[in-house]
């Protein structure tokens, strides 16, 4: 059971290059989530999805796509990367619909040079 | 004012010691609340919950609520090295579906 997976691990990008976080769950979760992480600033919600088909913005949805494929993938895409997005990313996932992340993948360290 | 705030820390207690970490949070209107342990390097990981004034129990963790004070608490009774990390608060708010909103953390060192 391999709970939420999140691909790449770490990644470099060139200012303006583009890129997308793949996140799957495999516990038949509704809820899926992307947080970024930075220092002093907390885990900080990009974008949601409450169930398959639907996507929400979060608090720092600015420069971020996303697309919920089907229940088990939630991807984060960024499609003109800056300096300011250089962060740690985290996908998360819930049973319920509630809005509480319960699972979190290992992360993606994202550097934009 | 941040709408859930912790002290970073670094807080540090000696083992077997009782660790209290503590955030307060601004949304008089907020009903949940968590409590999350991260490992250096590591994902956030879901500890703790709390939903009514109180206090909940669970093993060596206890979570304490004081809605009247905006007030949560987290106590590690026989604090480990094991359970150095940071902690994190979350506060799911009244404003809308998704409202969770979490602290910087408090990263707490356990001294053998």
């Amino acid at each position: 059971n391999a709970g939420v997976t999140q691909t790449p691990k770490f990644q470099v990008l060139k200012t303006g290059q583009s890129m997308t976080l793949q996140c799957a769950q495999d516990m038949n979760h509704n809820s899926m989530y992307w947080y970024r992480q930075d220092p002093g600033m907390g885990l900080r919600l990009i974008y949601y999805s409450a169930s398959e088909g639907t996507t929400d913005k979060g608090e720092v949805p600015n420069g971020y796509n996303v697309s919920r494929l089907n229940k088990r993938e939630f991807s984060l895409r960024l499609e003109s990367a800056a300096p300011s997005q250089t962060s740690v990313y985290f996908c998360a996932s819930s049973r319920g619909q509630d809005g509480q992340p319960q699972h979190f993948g290992d992360g993606t360290r994202l550097s934009i040079l | 004012q941040k709408e859930v705030e912790q002290n970073s820390g670094p807080l540090s207690v000696p083992e077997g010691a009782i660790a209290s970490l503590n955030c307060t949070y601004s949304d008089r209107g907020s009903q949940s609340f968590f409590w999350y342990r991260q490992y250096s390097g590591k994902s956030p990981e879901l500890i703790m919950f709390i939903y009514s004034n109180g206090d909940k129990e669970d093993g060596r963790f206890t979570a304490q609520l004081n809605k009247a004070s905006q007030y949560v608490s987290l106590l590690i009774r026989d604090s480990q090295p094991s359970d150095s990390a940071t902690y994190l608060c979350a506060v799911k708010g009244s404003g809308g579906y998704q409202k969770v909103t979490f602290g910087i953390g408090t990263k707490l060192q356990v001294i053998p």
